[in-house]
């Protein structure tokens, strides 16, 4: 298995607190990202990470911030949580294949409660 | 419209009967189509990459294979072990290098 890990693997929080996801790997892949999952919407990325302190914004970033300062490193905050980001949140990283695959391999996920 | 559709969105077999699942995609030119089990409560396992039309890819009693427009997810004597979601995912060519996720198909397999 790819080792990646997330902390905490379990969190609920409160309304309007901040709250910040850390993602690991021991890989050394250049590539991090973070997505949500939610029923009926499937895997939609938040941000991502191309390399130490490069980051940018996916399909569905808005209340979400990101920080990678360390390559093994991939931080997300919820800078005010609220009930829309009740989620299972999963990271994944990967390096570029060849001619350019993106093989991602994913951590085991953090289920997160906004009350 | 999506670019990854997949269906079904849900399959119960029987242990031992054989089906398909599928993905179309739709996007321009294809990089790359990456086939991901998961199972309840874990991260996506990647399984396979199919590169071009004609390819086929296998383990164990799953075998991908790929065409212009899909790739279906032939699962060969199924066991209750199998059951999980599969998840199909699109790399464009150039486009991002970031794969879009279809919604993925949950498969029961009952004994």
């Amino acid at each position: 298995d790819a080792g990646i890990t997330q902390s905490p693997r379990h969190k609920v929080t409160e309304t309007g607190t901040p709250v910040t996801l850390r993602c690991h790997q021991t890989e050394n892949h250049r590539y991090m990202y973070w997505y949500r999952q939610d029923p009926g919407h499937g895997l939609r990325l938040i941000h991502y990470s191309y390399g130490v302190k490069d980051t940018d914004k996916g399909e569905v970033s808005d209340g979400y911030s990101v920080s990678r300062s360390k390559t093994e490193d991939f931080l997300l905050t919820l800078e005010s949580a609220t009930s829309s980001q009740t989620s299972v949140y999963f990271c994944a990283i990967s390096e570029l294949q060849g001619a350019g695959y993106n093989e991602q391999f994913f951590g085991p996920g953090t289920r997160l409660t906004v009350l | 419209e999506d670019q990854v559709t997949q269906s079904p969105e849900a399959l119960r077999l029987q242990e031992g009967e054989s089906s398909s699942l599928n993905c179309s995609y739709t996007v321009s030119g294809l990089r790359g189509l990456f086939w991901y089990r998961q199972d309840p409560g874990k991260g996506p396992e990647f399984l396979f990459t199919l590169y071009s039309a004609g390819e086929e890819k296998e383990k164990e009693r799953l075998k991908a294979t790929l065409t212009k427009k899909e790739s279906f997810l032939h699962i060969t004597a199924p066991k209750p072990e199998d059951s999980a979601t599969y998840l199909c995912a699109v790399q464009e060519k150039g486009g991002s290098y970031i794969p879009t996720f279809g919604r993925g198909t949950s498969l029961i397999v009952h004994p």
